[in-house]
């Protein structure tokens, strides 16, 4: 049973427009969530993370918007660029609950 | 600084080898991890260890056997491996194991290939 759901395996936006990665998650005793971006053949990084109290949290062009009656968060990428096609997971933690991942959606960014 | 390293990055090795990977982080991080990962699929976690000391093992094969000296290193001891073991290997370190807000911070992984 997939705890954290990403549904769309792929996703592609021009250079300089808005990119919008959604997840879905189903434990309500998650209170932690984060992206990661990775590369083929490397560990995931960090991008952004948001905890259960807050709705919203920038960093640069980043955004992680949550909102908790939904169980959904979404991560905004604005402008997107080149260098930000690669593989965005989605993950959720809880007190007790060790680190859960989405499947990833592949984001491609055309010049 | 947020870097775990990781080595080797590349492993090549029989089913009969033994073999170690290597984790370290200068963080002061309490908590470190190990996840596998199948191509297309997200990490799966292996082990946790808190304080160095095993806190969770998800129903991980024996021939997968984690160590930490100290609260910098963490150790994976490679046994007796099928080529379906065959992954990249992800270590992570976070502040301390369980908490609201604890980030995990990951190393590059070391490509396992098992002949």
């Amino acid at each position: 049973d997939q705890q954290v759901k990403q549904n769309s395996p792929s996703l592609s936006v021009q250079e300089g427009r808005i990119s919008i990665l959604n997840c879905d998650y189903t434990n309500s005793m998650f209170d932690y969530f984060l992206w990661y971006k990775k590369y083929p053949a490397e560990g995931p990084t960090f991008l952004i993370s948001i905890s259960s109290i807050k709705d919203k949290n920038e960093d640069g062009r980043f955004t992680v918007f949550l909102n908790k009656s939904a169980k959904h968060l979404s991560l905004h990428i604005v402008p997107s660029q080149p260098g930000d096609s690669a593989v965005y997971f989605c993950a959720a933690s809880g007190r007790n609950t060790p680190l859960v991942f989405g499947k990833g959606t592949r984001l491609s960014v055309i010049a | 600084d947020t870097e775990v390293t990781q080595t080797p990055k590349h492993l090549v090795m029989g089913m009969t080898n033994k073999k170690s990977l290597k984790c370290e982080q200068h963080m002061g991080h309490r908590a470190m991890y190990w996840y596998k990962q199948k191509a297309k699929k997200p990490p799966e976690l292996m082990f946790v260890y808190s304080y160095e000391k095993l806190s969770i093992n998800e129903s991980v094969p024996s021939r997968f056997s984690p160590e930490c000296p100290n609260s910098s290193l963490l150790n994976l001891h490679l046994h007796a491996l099928q080529p379906e073991d065959s992954a990249l290997y992800l270590c992570a370190s976070s502040q301390r194991a369980r908490g609201a807000t604890d980030t995990q911070y990951f190393g590059p992984g070391t490509r396992l290939t098992v002949l």
